[in-house]
């Protein structure tokens, strides 16, 4: 059981190229997110999806997109990377249809620099 | 989404008891408090999670006083390996989509 994967693990651009972080979930969960985490801070929402066939929009959206292939994949795409868009990037799945304890499960994350 | 605000650093000792308090005084009927252990190039990991009174399982203890404007994490025995940032978060799990809010959290750094 591997839980979140997420790739690839790292991952160098140059400003203006585009990428796909790729995200899948092997525990049959309803929802997924994709946060980001620069140094010494605390993970901000990108974008999320309640249910496959849903996307919304998170904290910080402003130059990324999603898309939620099926109920296991949520992949981020990066469409014209910035400097600033240099970050640790996190997917993580949830069940929000479980009633009580519903943890968020994470995966290792993509650590991203964009020179 | 209520804020939380949690110290920004805590050192212990091998052995010793660790309690972190986290302050969430817009804290909203359907919301839950749960805490997060993240360790430097890993994504975090749920802890334990709880609504009102004390809550225990094998690795923590949770314990939120009847207004619910706060909590307390307390990890037993603390070992070198509990050296972490621990979050604490405050959300309606049940809402569509689980919106979590990460503050900056509490960096705990346990000492031989």
């Amino acid at each position: 059981n591997a839980g979140v994967t997420q790739t690839p693990k790292f991952q160098v651009l140059k400003t203006g190229q585009s990428m796909t972080l790729q995200c899948a979930q092997d525990m049959n969960h309803n929802s997924m997110y994709w946060y980001r985490q620069d140094p010494g801070m605390g993970l901000r929402l990108i974008y999320y999806s309640a249910s496959e066939g849903t996307t919304d929009k998170g904290e910080v959206p402003n130059g990324y997109n999603v898309s939620r292939l099926n109920k296991r994949e949520f992949s981020l795409r990066l469409e014209s990377a910035a400097p600033s868009q240099t970050s640790v990037y996190f997917c993580a799945s949830s069940d929000p249809q479980e009633v009580g304890n519903q943890p968020q499960h994470f995966g290792d994350g993509t650590r991203l620099s964009i020179l | 989404l209520a804020k939380t605000t949690q110290p920004i650093s805590m050192d212990s000792y091998e052995g010793q008891e660790v309690n972190i308090t986290c302050s969430h005084n817009n804290i909203a009927t359907n919301d839950y408090i749960t805490w997060y252990q993240q360790f430097p190039s890993q994504g975090p990991r749920f802890i334990i999670q709880g609504y009102k009174t004390k809550v225990t399982n094998e690795v923590a203890s949770l314990f939120i006083p009847a207004d619910r404007k706060s909590s307390t994490l307390s990890l037993p025995r603390v070992s070198l390996s509990d050296t972490a940032v621990y979050y604490c978060l405050v959300g309606d799990i049940e809402a569509a989509g689980n919106k979590l809010t990460f503050g900056g959290g509490t960096r705990v750094l346990v000492k031989p």
